[in-house]
């Protein structure tokens, strides 16, 4: 089964220090990967998603995340710190399974960004 | 263009009512997902529906939880006789279905058993 790695649960860095947010993934077939944020009390919004196109993937509020096959990871980075990226982020990995499409999601990691 | 929509937000059930989530997917998304989140826990699937079809239930505790997504109008997820562990906030979500689509998530309904 599908599986992602969220190292950690908690990350601190000073506004506009850089980001980057480990994901590391288990899956037998090519995969889905989705970056997810989360602000309190708030659902979840896609960052971004790779989809077997470019390994560089871009996405919303300057986020961007590299697949690597060679490493099973699809790690979130972003070059400057804002406060308003304070949240937390959830890498998941589609599962598809017996006619199912499924997310599963790792443990995910809060951001913080200090002033 | 409204998101997916649930309600109600947040619910407060005594121990042993029912609870019930709704949730309407987003304009032209046939394909409804639900996941629960417990503090400090990610999201973990629950179930996967399609209209009037249960696909993947294979998230959902055996007993008390039950899902429905009829032809006509919302999804409903559908607690009964709740116990304090089934607080927590369940989150809708909905897609298209094609394989890599994108999984858009509600606001969440959170639930609180007193």
């Amino acid at each position: 089964a599908q599986s992602v790695t969220q190292l950690g649960s908690h990350v601190s860095v000073s506004e506009g220090a850089l980001v980057l947010l480990r994901c590391n993934y288990s899956s037998s077939v090519p995969p889905y990967l989705f970056w997810y944020v989360q602000y309190p009390n708030q659902g979840l919004q896609l960052l971004l998603k790779y989809t077997s196109a470019a390994t560089l993937v871009k996405g919303i509020n300057g986020f961007e995340a590299e697949f690597k096959k060679s490493e099973t990871s699809f790690h979130l980075t972003k070059p400057s710190a804002h406060m308003s990226d304070a949240a937390e982020y959830f890498c998941a990995v589609s599962d598809v399974k017996g006619g199912s499409e499924k997310l599963v999601f790792g443990k995910g990691m809060k951001l913080t960004v200090n002033p | 263009n409204a998101g997916v929509m649930q309600n109600p937000r947040h619910l407060v059930r005594r121990r042993g009512q029912e609870a019930r989530l709704r949730c309407s997917p987003m304009k032209g998304h046939s394909h409804v997902y639900w996941y629960r989140q417990l503090p400090e826990e990610g999201l973990k699937f629950m179930v996967y529906l399609q209209k009037e079809n249960i696909i993947d239930e294979s998230g959902m505790p055996k007993e008390r939880f039950s899902a429905e997504f009829p032809k006509e109008g919302p999804s409903i997820l559908r607690i009964q006789q709740v116990v304090r562990g089934d607080s927590a906030a369940y989150f809708c979500a909905s897609s298209q279905g094609a394989s890599g689509n994108t999984i858009y998530f509600g606001e969440g309904s959170w639930l609180t058993v007193v």
